[in-house]
């Protein structure tokens, strides 16, 4: 069974600072783990994608995430924080068949300190 | 590439009424579609996969009689709210997948605000 856990309902960071969003997995098989960005009251867009090549995936927005196996990790992170950044964040989990659903996080929610 | 629209993008409708939500995939052919409801705060809920040219394959304690879904060509998939109620009001939201080129990632429209009063 799948599943995955954000470990942080809510992260306030300063602007230009680093931005770190946690998120672990469980899967029973090789899993492929996705990130997605919410801004209020849109659809969701697709940051980045794990997908069993590089472990370090780098995204859109200045955005990469490292795939930890030995720790079903795949946290978020981008170095320096922007305002526009300020949204939720769904880390997602798939097992890799035509047929899977996926499984979302509870979410994340990024705040931007001026 | 990978674009999924919705339309309504917002709709307010009285009580009783039926509503239905439109979810298109722009650029490539969506074999299967899905249907989520997000609630204030809230991760998303998967309602329903909407295969194309079959019946949609609901989740458990999701009406089915509710939430008609139908898949009629490999571009578009629609949601009817029947008889809506207050309590129906919700953010939905649908998928796609293009499985021409992606198996596995899932590609979002912008969501429908509805508002049942």
């Amino acid at each position: 069974a799948q599943s995955v856990t954000q470990l942080d309902s809510h992260v306030s960071v300063s602007e230009g600072t680093p931005v770190l969003l946690r998120c672990n997995y469980s899967s029973s098989y090789s899993p492929s783990l996705f990130w997605y960005v919410q801004h209020p009251n849109k659809g969701l867009q697709l940051l980045l994608k794990y997908t069993s090549a590089a472990t370090l995936v780098k995204g859109i927005n200045g955005f990469e995430a490292e795939f930890k196996k030995s720790e079903t990790s795949f946290h978020l992170t981008k170095p320096s924080a922007h305002m526009s950044d300020a949204a939720e964040y769904f880390c997602v989990v798939s097992e890799k068949s035509s047929a899977s659903k996926i499984i979302f996080g509870s979410g994340t929610r990024l705040s931007i300190r001026p | 590439g990978a674009v999924v629209s919705q339309h309504p993008s917002r709709v307010i409708c009285k009580s009783g009424t039926s509503v239905k939500i439109e979810c298109r995939s722009l650029d490539f052919q969506a074999t299967t579609m899905f249907w989520y409801r997000q609630f204030p705060k809230k991760s998303l809920m998967l309602m329903a996969t909407s295969n194309e040219g079959s019946k949609a394959t609901y989740e458990q304690g999701v009406e089915k009689d509710k939430f008609l879904i139908n898949h009629a060509s490999l571009t578009l998939s629609t949601l009817t709210v029947t008889s809506a109620h207050p309590e129906d009001s919700s953010f939905y939201i649908c998928s796609a997948r293009d499985v021409g080129t992606d198996q596995e990632t899932q590609y979002f429209g912008p969501g429908t605000r509805l508002l049942v009063l």
